[in-house]
């Protein structure tokens, strides 16, 4: 089966890089996602990438996906004290109607 | 996009009751799709609804303990049945559009 697995928890300074991974099994992922889950609040989609991309980048993120070693990191630049929050990795096969496969979640933790 | 409303956003339930979620999306979708974040966890997804049939249940989610309805292709509910303190979870509702996938902002359920 799927398995979706992150390192549990990251702090960094505000202002520097964060780099937030995430390794899966499974290669026949189409989509590969990435939420952030601040305290109390729902799921707030940052941004995903499709399987055939190596790179996205959206203003201070940037996604690199290794297909081969089927790994998927998210950089923040510049980070901020509002971005300490959980972030979640997921991944999707349209295969699969759609469903996703979430990841265990990184906890992001910017002090000043 | 989609904007998804679920209700209630928490509530706190005696064992033994059914409580039952609410989720409204602004456009019309084929599947919905009902997960669960227990404490400190990551998501795990219960079932699938689709209108006009019955839901698929993940492994280790039956319909008696978490009936699901799909009267139309905007709205669903999910009833959490005969609830222990186990149940204690956060309830989120999602939809797939055009591979972006959103989720409600949950629903706190804390059962005593």
């Amino acid at each position: 089966g799927e398995d979706v697995e992150q390192s549990l928890f990251l702090s960094v300074r505000e202002g520097d890089s964060s780099v937030i991974n995430c390794t899966y099994t499974d290669s026949s992922s189409t989509y590969l996602y990435w939420y952030k889950q601040e305290p109390g609040a729902g799921l707030q989609l940052l941004t995903y990438i499709f399987s055939n991309m190596d790179m996205k980048q959206d203003q201070r993120l940037t996604v690199l996906l290794n297909k081969k070693d089927k790994h998927l990191s998210l950089r923040i630049a510049d980070t901020q004290t509002g971005d300490s929050a959980i972030y979640f990795c997921a991944e999707m096969h349209t295969g699969t109607a759609s469903k996703l496969t979430f990841g265990t979640g990184t906890r992001l933790q910017v002090t000043l | 996009s989609a904007v998804i409303s679920q209700k209630p956003s928490r509530d706190i339930c005696q064992r033994g009751t059914s409580l039952t979620i609410q989720c409204q999306v602004d456009s019309q979708v084929t599947m919905m799709f009902w997960y669960r974040q227990q404490p400190g966890q990551s998501l795990t997804l219960i079932a699938t609804a689709n209108q006009g049939s019955e839901a698929t249940y993940e492994s280790g989610f039956v319909i008696d303990k978490f009936p699901i309805s799909r009267p139309n292709l905007t709205f669903s509910t999910l009833t959490v049945s005969n609830m222990s303190p186990e149940d204690s979870s956060i309830y989120l509702c999602s939809v797939v559009i055009n591979t972006e996938a959103f989720f409600g902002q949950g629903t706190r359920l804390t059962v005593v």
